[in-house]
């Protein structure tokens, strides 16, 4: 069974950091791209960042582009959002998410709660 | 950016009914086009991929088609566990953008 389990969400202040992991489980990590999606309370799904297998190719929304990087250790079977520079409008449930066949987001972790204020 | 739009954005139905709504991408995407599922305090659900191959585990009731730019899903007999808001998302390019949802509602 796949098993996505986000963790590092929490309170933060404007400005200041946080990093976000992903532990996976349940299928060969290395054979997937990953992505994060967003979904702030109350609101709609906003994709995020994607990175492929091997970590060589990498997108990012506009909206966190230059502030947000994506990341990967296929050894540990972890991926992870680095994000700086927190507004108050990036407070939302983070999603880490497997990529399946047409690049469809196959299966989601539970989520974890970034606030920033 | 690829632009994603959805309509109606509420859908009022009843058990029974067939419902289908649609989603509308600013320039062609192919049939790179993915539908979501999500209940209230619940995590989304693939449903639907590449415009109309059904995601392991779905109920045949669901149906998707389209390709180039304009899209639908529908439900052929909505059962009471259907009413929740549902989600395109084109995986053409990046970046991958969702449209804003269509929540269907008793």
């Amino acid at each position: 069974e796949v098993r996505l389990v986000e963790s590092g969400g929490g309170l933060v202040q404007p400005g200041r950091s946080l990093r976000l992991s992903c532990a996976t489980s349940g299928f060969i990590f290395d054979n997937y791209a990953m992505h994060w999606v967003r979904q702030a309370p109350g609101k709609g799904l906003e994709w995020l960042s994607g990175i492929n297998w091997q970590g060589g190719d990498i997108g990012y929304a506009d909206s966190v582009k230059g502030r947000f990087v994506i990341s990967r250790d296929n050894a540990t079977r972890s991926l992870f959002l680095q994000m700086t520079g927190l507004r108050p409008d990036d407070t939302a449930l983070y999603y880490c998410v497997q990529v399946g066949r047409a690049a469809a987001l196959k299966s989601w972790g539970q989520g974890t709660l970034v606030t920033v204020s | 950016d690829i632009q994603m739009t959805q309509s109606p954005p509420t859908l009022s139905a009843s058990v029974g009914d067939r419902v289908t709504f649609t989603c509308r991408a600013s320039q062609s995407i192919s049939s790179y086009l993915n539908w979501y599922q999500q209940k209230p305090g619940q995590v989304p659900k693939l449903l639907i991929y590449a415009a109309s191959s059904l995601q392991s585990g779905v109920p045949s009731r669901f149906s998707g088609r389209g390709s180039g730019t304009d899209f639908t899903l529908t439900i052929s007999s909505l059962q009471f566990e259907d009413f929740a808001t549902y989600y395109c998302q084109q995986s053409y390019s990046l970046p991958f953008t969702f449209g804003p949802g269509t929540t269907v509602e008793i």
